[in-house]
């Protein structure tokens, strides 16, 4: 099973910075099968990045994602106060799916 | 516009089991793969297992594998998942969600709303 760590564990930051979160895996993860969520209190997660680097529908420019193997980001280039949430990245092997731990992103 | 309806909370006693489901209104249910999530109160995501209905075939967590059956009923566009010898642990909210692939990228698009199982004695 590859296991997805994620770091930092908190980011704090203030509206307009950048946030950059790194996921790794245990070994190397298919691109196409690399995808990042977005969860607030209370809600479902909501997909943010799918195959690694495409934007699903709805979701603002600010976010992007790249990587590729085993070391994959999710940037956020101008932080604004509705992007507090905790993220995380997901990856599907051999018919198993599995999670990172997630980072929580806070807004000064 | 798909949506994912789920059964309500549930409290349960430790030692019996739980059965939740999820209804597709707004598309045809059969040709995706679902996929059940739990999470624990302030924890993190955590995968349980998945069914393609049409291929009748389902994948289980390791960590849940004899414990779990995940189901499909085509002709009501409804999924299951029963959790059985329930412990304190699976006190969580647990979470469908569709399966989408997309050229060669797969994904989780739509989820549903949660479902609270409480396991109390």
């Amino acid at each position: 099973e590859i296991v997805l760590t994620q770091s930092p564990g908190t980011l704090s930051l203030s509206p307009g910075e950048r946030a950059t979160l790194s996921c790794r895996a245990t070994q190397s993860v298919s691109s196409g099968y690399l995808a990042w969520y977005q969860q607030k209190p209370g809600q479902a997660p909501r997909l943010v990045i799918y195959g690694a680097y495409k934007r699903a529908t709805g979701i603002p420019d600010r976010f992007s994602g790249s990587g590729s193997g085993t070391d994959f980001t999710l940037t956020i280039s101008r932080l604004e106060p509705e992007d507090s949430a905790v993220y995380y990245c997901q990856q599907y092997d051999r018919s198993l799916w599995t999670f990172g731990q997630g980072t929580k992103v806070e807004i000064k | 516009q798909v949506q994912l309806v789920q059964s309500g909370a549930e409290v349960k006693k430790p030692g019996s089991s739980v059965k939740v489901s999820c209804q597709a209104a707004g598309d045809t249910f059969s040709p995706y793969t679902f996929n059940w999530v739990r999470q624990a109160p302030g924890q993190g995501l955590e995968w349980v297992g998945r069914i393609s209905p049409r291929l009748r075939a389902t994948t289980y967590a390791q960590k849940f594998q004899g414990r779990v059956t995940i189901t499909a009923d085509e002709s009501t566009n409804t999924g299951y998942m029963e959790l059985r010898s329930l412990r304190s642990e699976d006190t969580a909210v647990y979470y469908c969600a569709r399966e989408w692939q997309q050229l060669v990228s797969l994904f989780f698009d739509y989820w549903g709303q949660g479902t609270l199982v409480t396991v109390s004695s």
